[in-house]
C-alpha cells in the first residue's frame, strides 16, 4: 500500500539548535517528492521539489534530502519564525492511469526563543 | 495576481444540506485539486482535474461532486451534508506539462462543520 510517514510527529527546539524531520515512503513509480510549510489557519506553502535519489534542495536554514525510501528535511539554526507545519507529500500513478498525491500527517515544529 | 481563492471562509451546515465550496485560481494553471484535512490528518485528495471539461476521483471522492466548466473555476459540492465532512477543505493548482509533476499552489481553506 502507498503511504507517507513523517516523524516526529511534534519538535521542540530552542533557537539555534539544529535538528531533522523524517519523511519515509512507499509508492509504486515515485514521480516527485514535496516539502511544504503549513502555519496555524492557512494552506501550505511549497518549499522543495526532489525528484531523484541523491538530490539536494536547500532555502535559507531549510536543506531537503531524498534517498530511494526517505527524505529528510534539515533545519540548522532554526528561529522562532520556522515554527509551523512540515507537510511531505509524494506523487505516484494511479493503477488506472493518472496520478495520484499523498501527504503524511506533518511534523509540528515549535522554535523557542 | 491573487493566486488561488476559495469562498466561504467558515460555513456551518445542518445535516442534509447541500452546499458548493467555490475555488478560483488566478494562474491559468491546468490543473486543480480539492483536498480536504483532519486534526492530526495528512490532506487527503477527494478529486482533480487536468483540464476544463476533465476531472477525476482522488483518495476519498464519496459524497463530493465537481465540475470544471473554466480553466479559473473548480467547484466542490456537497450533497447530503453529514458529520464526517466536517473538515477543512483546500483547493490547489499546478500547472504542468508532464502529468502533475510540479508544486502546487494551495488556497487558505474553508473550515465546514456539519451539526
Amino acid at each position: 500500500e502507498d503511504q507517507v510517514t513523517q516523524s516526529p510527529e511534534a519538535l521542540r527546539l530552542q533557537e539555534g539548535e539544529s535538528s531533522s524531520l523524517n519523511c519515509s515512503y512507499t509508492v509504486s513509480g515515485l514521480r516527485g517528492l514535496f516539502w511544504y510549510r503549513q502555519d496555524p489557519g492557512k494552506g501550505p506553502e511549497f518549499l522543495f521539489t526532489l525528484y531523484s535519489a541523491g538530490e539536494e534542495k536547500e532555502k535559507e536554514r531549510l536543506k531537503a534530502t531524498l534517498t530511494k525510501k526517505e527524505s529528510f528535511l534539515h533545519i540548522t539554526a532554526p528561529k522562532p519564525e520556522d515554527s509551523a507545519t512540515y507537510l511531505c507529500a509524494v506523487q505516484g500513478p494511479f493503477n488506472t492511469g493518472g496520478f495520484k498525491t499523498i501527504f503524511g500527517a506533518g511534523t509540528r515544529l515549535f522554535v523557542k526563543a | 495576481n491573487a493566486g488561488v481563492t476559495q469562498t466561504p471562509k467558515f460555513r456551518i451546515l445542518k445535516i442534509g444540506q447541500s452546499m458548493t465550496l467555490q475555488c478560483t485560481q488566478d494562474m491559468n494553471h491546468n490543473y486543480m485539486y480539492w483536498y480536504r484535512q483532519d486534526p492530526g490528518m495528512g490532506l487527503k485528495l477527494i478529486y482533480y482535474s487536468v483540464g476544463a471539461g476533465i476531472t477525476d476521483k482522488g483518495e476519498v471522492p464519496n459524497g463530493y461532486n465537481v465540475s470544471r466548466s473554466t480553466t479559473e473555476d473548480f467547484p466542490l459540492r456537497l450533497e447530503l451534508a453529514a458529520p464526517s465532512q466536517t473538515s477543512v477543505y483546500f483547493c490547489a493548482s499546478s500547472y504542468s506539462k508532464t502529468g502533475g509533476r510540479n508544486e502546487q499552489f494551495f488556497g487558505p481553506g474553508t473550515r465546514l462543520t456539519v451539526l
